[in-house]
């Protein structure tokens, strides 16, 4: 059964630390896999996208590794800053013949000061 | 600003009412989407439109009617809604329908069915 899960659920960093959030899916045959930030009540933005030989990308301070033979992302996000208080969605695409992509639940970072 | 706009940001409703939600894409792009969101849960696709056909309904209940007048125009109606249905639909757009594509999402429209 194609899945995306995401963990943790939910996370709670001070100003200026790091962090990773992670992505396993099951999904196959891999097309892509993109990490989205939603702000609440906003669509999600895209940060990043990764295709099978890619195993890492940067977009300023967010870094996602993508590791295709054990099926995991991960999300690292480096000197957090309040505006990251956001919810981390990764979402992975397949080819079946048609346009598939499965969105993981989301990671809801909360950045204090 | 996404160019995707959607309208109106908040909508309550009761269930015998038939209201509509409506997104504009400004990006040229040739395919449109309808999301779910609901607390806590995966956003789930509801419709997709490629070149205004409609190219999946994820066994989306037929109180939900999509309509894509042209590729840059997206509707929802919506007639008998039940109170779960409340959640945040959000409207996404496209270049092209293959997986290489990046989705930008408009900001959502929150719906409450009371």
């Amino acid at each position: 059964k194609n899945q995306v899960e995401q963990s943790p659920q939910s996370l709670i960093i001070l100003e200026g630390k790091n962090c990773t959030l992670q992505c396993n899916y099951t999904v196959s045959p891999f097309s892509n896999l993109r990490w989205y930030k939603q702000d609440t009540g906003r669509g999600p933005v895209s940060l990043t996208i990764m295709t099978f030989s890619e195993n890492t990308k940067s977009n300023g301070r967010y870094t996602a590794t993508l590791d295709a033979d054990t099926k995991q992302s991960s999300l690292h996000i480096t000197a957090s800053q309040l505006s990251d208080s956001a919810s981390y969605i990764c979402v992975v695409s397949f080819n079946t013949g048609g346009f598939k992509t499965i969105f993981g639940a989301g990671t809801r970072l909360f950045v204090k000061a | 600003e996404t160019g995707v706009t959607q309208t109106p940001r908040h909508l309550v409703m009761g269930m015998t009412n038939k209201k509509s939600l409506k997104c504009e894409q400004h990006l040229g792009h040739n395919a449109m989407y309808w999301y779910k969101q609901s607390a806590k849960k995966p956003l789930e696709l509801m419709f997709v439109y490629n070149f205004k056909e409609q190219t999946e309904n994820n066994s989306v209940p037929s109180r939900f009617s999509p309509e894509c007048p042209n590729s840059s125009h997206l509707f929802l109606h919506l007639h008998t809604l039940q109170p779960e249905d409340s959640a945040l639909y959000l409207c996404a757009s496209s270049q092209g329908q293959g997986t290489g594509n990046t989705i930008y999402f408009g900001e959502g429209s929150w719906l409450t069915v009371v």
